[in-house]
């Protein structure tokens, strides 16, 4: 079965610099979750999209934005990125009508030097 | 104190072993409840959904107490291959609502 894809899978970044990481959902979900999870950490939420509007917003740093395309993918943008930004970036799908069940992609690894 | 509380562990079991894994929860408005396990570096896996009147799933069974806020989690017969940590997971009410983990419980099966 189809999972969630997201890409990439690992990225090494500079302090200060900016990244851009994508999430494709299972086909038919329409709605997508991006989690943050650090060194020991459980999984924090950051923000959601259903129907290509944000639906929920977590713990989400001002210096970091995400969209949801008419394709139902996703993009979380990252500016002026810090060390403490180093974590597995997880993005989720949920299928209609419920939306109760979230299904995680492989994530990214994004380690700030 | 987290809106998701389980014992980190780890709890260390023989193989073939009946292990039980407990839960509580502080939002009396959550809504929805999960157990997924996570195995190292990777993607948290949904494992089961978990309902009032409780549910199984081969090895797994899974209760709720709502009046408790507590949610539990058995697995019988352990396999080497259920190592891993599980996470307690609730789902707040609305669309499209985030989920708040646990931090988790490491099993170790062991031969």
């Amino acid at each position: 079965a189809a999972g969630v894809i997201q890409s990439p899978r690992h990225l090494i970044k500079e302090k200060r610099e900016t990244a851009t990481l994508k999430c494709y959902p299972i086909p038919r979900h329409d709605t997508v979750y991006w989690y943050q999870q650090g060194p020991g950490q459980d999984p924090q939420f950051l923000i959601s999209f259903y129907e290509k509007m944000q639906s929920d917003k977590g713990s989400i740093p001002d210096r970091f934005s995400a969209q949801q395309f008419s394709d139902y993918h996703s993009e979380l943008n990252m500016s002026s990125l810090e060390l403490g930004d180093s974590a597995l970036y997880f993005c989720a799908s949920s299928p209609p009508p419920s939306r109760n069940e979230q299904f995680f992609g492989p994530g990214t690894r994004l380690t700030v030097l | 104190r987290k809106e998701v509380e389980q014992d980190p562990g780890p709890f260390n079991v023989p193989e073939g072993a009946t292990v039980a894994f407990n839960c509580t929860y502080s939002n009396s408005a959550s809504q929805s409840f999960f157990w997924y396990r996570q195995d190292c570096r990777k993607e948290p896996k949904l494992l089961m959904s978990v309902y009032s009147s409780g549910n199984e799933d081969g090895r797994f069974t899974a209760q709720l107490n709502r009046a408790s806020q507590y949610i539990s989690l058995l697995i019988r017969d352990s396999k080497l291959s259920d190592s891993a940590t599980y996470l307690c997971v609730v789902n707040g009410a609305g669309t499209a609502s985030k989920l708040t983990f646990g931090t988790g419980t490491r099993l170790q099966v062991t031969l």
